[in-house]
C-alpha cells in the first residue's frame, strides 16, 4: 500500500503570496493532521481533520487554513506569506484521530 | 504546554543503552513516540494508551505513567540504525504536542 503522499516536494514563494499544499492519506485513513517543522524543532501542530471536520487547531494565525475532501485528501492553505513561514510542512494520516499517525515526506516551503 | 524531553542530546557507542524521558504539564490520554532521521519524515515507533502501560518493539521499549504525566523510551543494545532525533508526543483530549526532541548519535 502507498504511504502518505504530499505535493509539491519543494516550493519557493515570495512574501505576500499564497500557497496550497496537498496531502493524500493512506488508504482507509480518515484523519489528516498538518504540522510545521522548522530546523532543530519538533513538528508543531497546525490542524487536524477527521471525516471532513476540523477536530483541532494549533496556535497559528488565521492566514493558515485547511480542508479535507470527501476522499479524505487534504489541502493546507497559507495566505500573505511571511519569511517566518519557511519550514517543512508535514502531513500525517491516521485511521481515527486517536490512532498512531504516519507522516508523509513533507513539503519544503521557502519564502523569499 | 510543550513537553520537556531529556536529555537534549546523547552520544552512545553501539551496544550501549539509553533512556529518553518525556514530561508533560497537562493531563494525558496517550503518548506517541517517533524517530526522525536527518532530511526524512518522522517514523512512528509506538503509542502508549494506558496509565502504567509498557510496550516493546525489538530492543526499543517505553513506559507511560499517566499519574505522573511522564513517559520514558528505553533503547537497549543500541544499533547504528537507532541514530536520529526522538520525539515524544503527548496527547491530551485533542492534539499531539511534540517536544523539541532528543538527538541520539550512535558511534560504531
Amino acid at each position: 500500500d502507498a504511504g502518505v503522499t504530499q505535493s509539491p516536494t519543494h516550493l519557493i514563494k515570495t512574501r505576500g503570496q499564497h500557497v496550497t499544499l496537498r496531502c493524500s492519506p493512506i488508504s482507509g485513513h480518515k484523519s489528516v493532521s498538518w504540522y510545521q517543522q522548522v530546523l532543530g524543532q519538533g513538528p508543531q501542530f497546525i490542524f487536524q481533520y477527521y471525516e471532513k471536520e476540523e477536530r483541532g487547531r494549533g496556535n497559528f494565525p488565521d492566514r493558515f487554513s485547511a480542508r479535507q475532501f470527501p476522499n479524505y485528501s487534504s489541502e493546507l492553505n497559507v495566505n500573505a506569506l511571511l519569511l517566518g513561514d519557511s519550514a517543512l510542512y508535514l502531513c500525517a494520516s491516521s485511521f481515527t484521530s486517536y490512532n498512531e499517525q504516519f507522516f508523509g515526506p513533507g513539503t519544503r516551503l521557502t519564502v523569499l | 504546554q510543550q513537553p520537556v524531553q531529556s536529555p537534549q542530546a546523547v552520544i552512545l557507542r553501539e551496544g550501549e543503552d539509553a533512556v529518553i524521558n518525556c514530561s508533560s504539564s497537562k493531563a494525558l490520554y496517550s503518548v506517541h513516540w517517533y524517530r526522525q532521521k536527518h532530511g526524512e519524515a518522522p517514523i512512528f515507533l509506538m503509542i502508549l494508551l494506558k496509565g502504567g502501560e509498557q510496550k516493546g518493539h525489538d530492543k526499543i521499549s517505553a513506559s507511560f505513567n499517566e499519574k505522573k504525566q511522564q513517559s520514558s523510551l528505553y533503547l537497549t543494545a543500541s544499533q547504528l540504525s537507532y541514530s536520529g532525533t526522538y520525539f515524544c508526543g503527548p496527547k491530551g483530549d485533542d492534539k499531539i504536542i511534540f517536544g523539541k526532541g532528543t538527538r541520539l548519535h550512535i558511534l560504531p
